[in-house]
């Protein structure tokens, strides 16, 4: 069964750096690109971005752009989510999702969240 | 303020039928397929339904989604008490190059 691990919560100061890991396992990571989505407490799902574990390409929400980085380490199956400046309106569950599909995508496997805290 | 308009709630008896709607623009479900995820408290969402009406593995046939137009809809026949969960529609946007949700609907199992 295809497993996505998510590195646990976090609690940041506001201005602060976050970096959640997602890791992949039971399927090849490259041929699978990662999305990353957030949840605010008692919101609804929000999308962030995309990289492709292949050759690394992103594609980010233009809401994030400048503030978001995400990464691949092939070598570890592992997927990387920073998000800096991070303000306390960046409270959220921050879910990775494999992207399955290739010109229509969708999410079929999620890791189990990460909830980043952001408080002064 | 989601960009795929579904309603905030839904509710049925056990063993009925809902259908729950979700509403876009030509830039994103008139042109796309449209995916559900169902997600219950404290968890991550699950696929339920892509390609606007394919199950994946070990989703019941209870489990139904179609789309017209613009709109899509999910439908679950035979109601049963662990359907209750939230439900969001999705689909890729043309004009943001990316993939917009639906505000969910919480489905109440009365």
């Amino acid at each position: 069964q295809v497993q996505l691990v998510q590195s646990g919560a976090e609690v940041k100061k506001p201005g602060a750096s976050v970096k959640v890991s997602c890791n992949a396992s039971v399927y090849t990571f490259t041929s699978y690109g990662i999305s990353w989505v957030r949840q605010a407490p008692g919101q609804g799902l929000e999308w962030m971005g995309w990289i492709s574990t292949y050759n690394g390409n992103t594609n980010y929400a233009q809401k994030f752009q400048g503030r978001v980085t995400m990464t691949t380490d092939t070598s570890t199956s592992t997927a990387y989510m920073e998000l800096r400046s991070l303000r306390s309106d960046d409270t959220a569950v921050y879910y990775c999702a494999r992207v399955s599909g290739a010109v229509v995508v969708y999410f079929d496997y999620w890791g189990q969240g990460t909830l980043v805290t952001v408080s002064s | 303020q989601s960009v795929l308009t579904q309603p905030p709630s839904a509710s049925g008896t056990p063993g009925q039928r809902v259908t729950i709607s979700c509403s876009g623009s030509s830039s994103n479900t008139g042109s796309n397929t449209v995916n559900w995820y169902q997600q219950f408290p404290g968890t991550a969402p699950k696929l339920l339904i892509y390609r606007n009406n394919q199950r994946p593995s070990g989703v019941p046939d209870r489990f139904s989604g179609s789309k017209s137009g613009t709109s899509a809809s999910l439908a679950i026949s035979g109601l049963q008490s662990e359907d209750e969960a939230d439900y969001y529609c999705e689909a890729w946007d043309d004009s943001l190059s990316g993939p917009v949700f639906g505000g969910g609907t919480r489905l109440t199992v009365l």
